[in-house]
């Protein structure tokens, strides 16, 4: 039930593209969604975070889209640049539980 | 936004030796860190929740006499991998929670034991 499942594993896309990356819950007492970023050899960065009170988040490139009903979200990252090729990680966790669960990560590469 | 140092970003020490890890929050006071490892090209795993002025809180399956954490006030927490083996080598992540949820990274320490 702690588990948050992400998908793809990795994902090309060329320079100025799309990059949708899907995460799914169990839990439905997590309240609270962030997506980090982390390049090789350094720790992750938080990029953008949800709660499950609003359906759609955007940051700039970055936007989260929410279902609740479904318990999925999922990260779209518009006019992917060579510059965010980076690990990619969804986590999950709830305000009586200090914990946070992360996905298993997706490697994202932009080609040029 | 919030900063999180770790010292040092990489050692390498002998097999048998102990090593110390620091994790700061340097703009904002931290009551919980927590320390996670991370294998090459897989997840973050937790290890232990630090509270500070409390013991450490590990993870089932890890062994708490052979990571020792210390929080020992506010902006520091610690944590010693004791008498390293070569399965110790690995990258360890810190991180500090900043209000109900968000938490953030220190930029990891390389350990490579030989």
């Amino acid at each position: 039930q702690q588990q948050v499942k992400q998908s793809p594993q990795s994902l090309i896309v060329q320079k100025g593209g799309i990059s949708i990356i899907n995460c799914a819950y169990e839990n439905t007492a997590f309240d609270y969604f962030p997506w980090y970023q982390q390049f090789p050899g350094k720790g992750p960065a938080l990029l953008i975070a949800i709660r499950p009170d609003v359906s759609e988040k955007k940051e700039g490139r970055f936007t989260i889209s929410f279902n609740k009903s479904a318990k999925q979200f999922s990260l779209h990252i518009m006019d992917s640049q060579p510059g965010d090729s980076a690990t990619y990680f969804c986590a999950a966790s709830w305000g009586g539980y200090q914990k946070v669960t992360f996905g298993t990560g997706t490697k994202l590469q932009v080609i040029p | 936004g919030a900063v999180v140092s770790q010292h040092p970003s990489w050692v390498i020490c002998k097999s048998g030796t102990s090593v110390k890890i620091e994790c700061r929050s340097l703009d904002f006071q931290a009551t919980t860190m927590f320390w996670y490892r991370q294998f090459p090209k897989q997840s973050l795993m937790l290890m232990a929740t630090s509270n500070e002025g409390s013991k450490a809180t590990y993870e089932q399956g890890v062994e708490k006499d052979k990571f020792l954490i210390n929080h020992a006030s506010l902006t520091l927490s610690t944590l010693t991998v004791t008498s390293a083996h070569p399965e110790d080598s690995s990258f360890y992540i810190c991180s500090a929670r900043a209000g109900i949820h968000e938490q953030y990274f220190g930029p990891g320490t390389r350990l490579t034991v030989t």
